[in-house]
């Protein structure tokens, strides 16, 4: 089942800037996920990022996590042509399902 | 990490026929389980394959029409039954090695239903 919403849908950006989405759950978690999936193949994990963490990074990547907001954020930095691809944050609830947001499709133009 | 393959990749079926997609994994995991990603969408949460025992569904997904069979820790099938034309998704298999930890996805099986 669906719990969040991603921001924004759609991200154009040009290679070397830096790509920033958002995502925002529901209810409580145990983690956060971030995904990225290349033209509707499998999904590839990015990063997990606990409840009781901050900020992590992971490379080129960096998430945060607000807890008292609901919400997390994924930068890529340095964008290259490659990073083109839908990003997904899914929130793994107390419950223990993982639930999945809307996505966001970031282009990189070369 | 874990190595997931899933058969077949991708087919096309006529409406009212049955597709069963398997799922293996390079190594015994403790949970496995099954997706549905319609057109332009994200991914939806269909069952939990228990190895040993009935599947748990998701609110929206029933027995009948999305069965599934797991007989060891290292392998899992999704039939999508009495297919139609709104069956048409990409139907990933994911495993957690353990509770709250990261799961992993396979490549997924595109299907179109005509």
């Amino acid at each position: 089942s669906q719990q969040g919403e991603e921001d924004p849908q759609a991200l154009s950006i040009q290679e070397g800037e830096n790509a920033t989405m958002n995502c925002s759950y529901k209810t409580s978690i145990n983690n956060l996920q971030w995904y990225r999936q290349n033209s509707g193949r499998g999904l590839v994990h990015l990063i997990l990022i606990r409840s009781n963490e901050r900020e992590k990074h992971s490379g080129r990547l960096r998430v945060t996590l607000d807890t008292s907001k609901k919400s997390s954020s994924l930068l890529i930095t340095a964008s290259r042509a490659a990073d083109t691809a839908s990003y997904f944050c899914a929130s793994f609830s107390n419950d223990y399902k993982l639930s999945f947001g809307a996505g966001t499709t970031v282009t990189v133009r070369a | 990490s874990a190595v997931i393959s899933q058969k077949p990749s991708r087919d096309i079926c006529q409406r009212g026929t049955s597709l069963t997609i398997q799922c293996q994994v390079d190594s015994q995991v403790t949970m496995m389980f099954w997706y549905r990603q319609q057109p332009g969408q994200s991914l939806t949460l269909i069952a939990t394959a228990n190895q040993g025992s009935e599947a748990t569904y998701e609110s929206g997904f029933v027995i009948d029409k999305f069965p599934i069979s797991r007989p060891n820790l290292t392998f899992s099938t999704l039939t999508v039954s009495n297919m139609s034309p709104e069956d048409s998704s990409i139907y990933l298999c994911s495993v957690e090695r353990a509770r709250g930890e990261t799961q992993y996805f396979g490549p997924g099986t595109r299907l179109l239903v005509l």
